[in-house]
């Protein structure tokens, strides 16, 4: 069975603060996503990463996956109230047709 | 993308009733997808159902408990039979956009309490 394991599991901040998130396999993934959801609604696709050293950035966000691919990391920069959510890293291949998805990262950021 | 539309939103059922979501996409798609979410747990794939012909189980699901119908390219639903209060948690739909790479896109979601 595939697992993607994230930390911290939880995450409580103050705004204008950096943070980093983690996602790790001991499986090879040949893409990995970053969802973000919001409390009463599902989750939205925030980034896709394929290539192994990829960073992508998406404004005050910054996704890397592993050389090896088999982690990847979302670092955000002076967080604000409106990044509040659940972060959830999935990989897809690993062995499986299905996405598999972590646990999450509950975040919350406090004014 | 695609715009997905999940009902109810909530619930709050008594143990041994039964519950009937709803999930519309605005486009055709040969796959959808129902999840669990759990307080605390990851999002875990309950089956698979494609149309004109039976849902796909993942381990740990059966059809009897929860039955699914897919009566067109664009629209399913997931029934919670004689529920307990272990089901209380939120439903979640997906379709995949299966491209070079697979992105998900979700539905809302259908947050269940049984009492």
């Amino acid at each position: 069975t595939q697992l993607l394991e994230q930390s911290p599991q939880f995450l409580s901040i103050q705004e204008g603060e950096n943070l980093t998130v983690y996602c790790n396999s001991s499986s090879v993934f040949s893409s990995l996503q970053w969802y973000r959801q919001e409390p009463g609604e599902g989750p939205v696709l925030l980034v896709t990463v394929v290539t192994g050293g990829e960073v992508k950035k998406l404004k005050r966000l910054t996704f890397q996956f592993g050389d090896a691919r088999k982690d990847s990391s979302l670092h955000i920069t002076a967080a604000q109230p409106g990044d509040t959510g659940l972060y959830l890293c999935a990989g897809e291949g690993g062995g499986s047709e299905k996405l598999v998805f972590g646990k999450g990262t509950k975040l919350t950021v406090n004014p | 993308s695609a715009v997905i539309s999940q009902k109810p939103s909530r619930d709050i059922c008594q143990r041994g009733t039964s519950l009937t979501i709803q999930c519309q996409v605005d486009s055709q798609v040969t796959m959808m997808f129902w999840y669990r979410q759990q307080p605390g747990q990851s999002l875990t794939l309950i089956a698979t159902a494609n149309q004109g012909s039976e849902a796909t189980y993942e381990s740990g699901f059966v059809i009897d408990k929860f039955p699914i119908s897919r009566p067109n390219l664009t629209f399913s639903t997931l029934t919670v039979s004689n529920m307990s209060p272990e089901d209380s948690s939120i439903y979640l739909c997906s379709v995949e956009n299966r491209g070079l790479n697979t992105e998900a896109f979700f539905g809302q979601g259908t947050r269940l309490t049984v009492v």
